[in-house]
């Protein structure tokens, strides 16, 4: 079975410093990548994702992510970090299992808060 | 946001009784899931949905149930609720595999 880890529960950074959330997952074949984010109180909004091809991936609201076959990771990164990216971010895996059934599982989240 | 609507969006119940929760879509999504949001856990699979009437089960699926019986309609029911069984619900849906996945506000359960 697919599994998803975010290693960091909670993350401080200071507004306008550069943020990277680690995402490792645990899938026999390239998996479908996705970076979620949710405010408080929300549902979840997605950020970007990674099929195929190019291993960094850009998103919306200045994030980027890059895909590392070797070390089956797909972190996120920002180069400056906004007051209003505080939020709790959550990184999942999409696999295909046959007879049309597909499923996305979900990392447990990391929380990031920011210091203005 | 593909159209999602939960409901009831806030729930009490007590101990012991039947409950359904609704998910709602307008845009002929293929798939949909029902997660349940805990902290420390993050969003765990219940069930998922593939197609009407096929549907299997997540990692948490022990105490519910779902139905699919048209599109646009899946239903979560929680056969006899639990104190456990209190968290905020979240249905999702997209078209394909690999696509965005699209979710619901979320329906906040308490068991009491």
């Amino acid at each position: 079975a697919q599994s998803v880890t975010q290693p960091d529960i909670h993350i401080t950074v200071s507004e306008g410093a550069s943020l990277e959330l680690r995402c490792n997952y645990s899938y026999g074949a390239t998996p479908y990548l996705f970076w979620y984010v949710q405010s408080p109180g929300q549902g979840l909004q997605l950020l970007l994702k990674y099929f195929s091809g190019d291993t960094l991936v850009q998103g919306i609201k200045g994030f980027e992510a890059e895909f590392k076959r070797s070390q089956s990771s797909f972190n996120l990164r920002k180069p400056s970090v906004h007051w209003s990216d505080a939020a709790e971010y959550f990184c999942a895996v999409g696999q295909y299992s046959g007879a049309g059934s597909y499923q996305l599982t979900f990392g447990k989240g990391t929380k990031l808060s920011v210091i203005p | 946001d593909a159209g999602i609507t939960q409901s009831p969006r806030h729930k009490v119940t007590e101990t012991g009784t039947p409950v359904t929760l609704r998910c709602h879509q307008t845009e002929n999504h293929r798939y949909m899931y029902w997660y349940r949001q805990d902290p420390g856990h993050g969003l765990r699979l219940i069930h998922y949905s593939y197609g009407v009437k096929d549907t299997d089960k997540g990692e948490v699926s022990d105490g519910y149930s779902v139905s699919r019986s048209k599109t646009e309609d899946f239903l979560l029911t929680l056969e006899s609720a639990t104190s456990s069984q209190t968290s905020v619900y979240f249905c999702a849906c997209h078209r394909g595999q690999g696509t965005e996945a699209f979710f619901g506000q979320g329906t906040r359960l308490t068991v009491v």
